[in-house]
């Protein structure tokens, strides 16, 4: 089993959908989560982070973590063409010293 | 956010040559940068984290004289592809924790890299 997994996609949607992104991990200990956009041969962008278990808006984004099912998730709302990345979950321990644990990536298509 | 920056952006060698890669961090100082290589429709591989005034810590499977790092600074970190071959023909990643907030790490926009 792999430490992050993560549906690679791709998942196409129609503008103004609601997207729903997902990750799921296997190591309990992970305590901080992130969500990183790539636009095709670009470096990830940081979109958002959340410490432990809850929910956290920003904007039309939506981060999510459930630490009891080892299950995080990304929510747009008002989908655009714009959207149209490959997401990245990540995550690490609560330890200054350890890297992140990246998530495959989810290819989404916002349809105009 | 914090701005990390790499240079070159894209670059052709022939086989056998060397390339060296820069990743700056322009806005803070980063003890801790990464590089990573992405295939073509891959996810990020982490290949080492390079530790600022210390050896740079390699993943199992990157050959570390093959890929040499140094981190002479707090803001700048760079990656030697020696000997290059068309196999190492990728898109390389740098990022760097920014230690105002330790949970983050921004990344640059990469390099991309033929060999010919």
């Amino acid at each position: 089993q792999k430490e992050v997994e993560q549906d690679p996609g791709p998942l196409s949607v129609p503008e103004g959908a609601i997207v729903s992104l997902n990750c799921t991990y296997s190591n309990s200990a992970f305590q901080y989560f992130m969500w990183y956009r790539q636009y095709s041969r670009k470096g990830p962008e940081l979109l958002m982070y959340t410490y432990s278990s809850g929910n956290k808006e920003d904007g039309r984004f939506t981060a999510q973590v459930d630490k009891s099912s080892k299950y995080i998730s990304l929510f747009i709302r008002d989908s655009q063409p714009s959207d149209s990345a490959t997401y990245l979950c990540a995550m690490r321990f609560d330890n200054y010293g350890q890297n992140f644990v990246f998530g495959p990536g989810t290819r989404l298509s916002v349809l105009p | 956010g914090a701005v990390v920056s790499q240079h070159p952006s894209r670059v052709i060698c022939k086989s056998g040559t060397s390339v060296k890669i820069e990743c700056r961090s322009l806005d803070f100082q980063a003890t801790t940068m990464f590089w990573y290589r992405q295939f073509p429709k891959q996810s990020l591989m982490l290949m080492a984290t390079s530790n600022e005034g210390s050896k740079a810590t390699y993943e199992q499977g990157v050959e570390k004289d093959k890929f040499l790092i140094n981190h002479a600074s707090l803001t700048l970190s760079t990656l030697t592809v020696t000997s290059a071959h068309p196999e190492d023909s990728s898109f390389y990643i740098c990022s760097a924790r920014d230690p105002r907030a330790s949970e983050t790490q921004y990344f640059g926009p990469g390099t991309r890299l033929l060999v010919l």
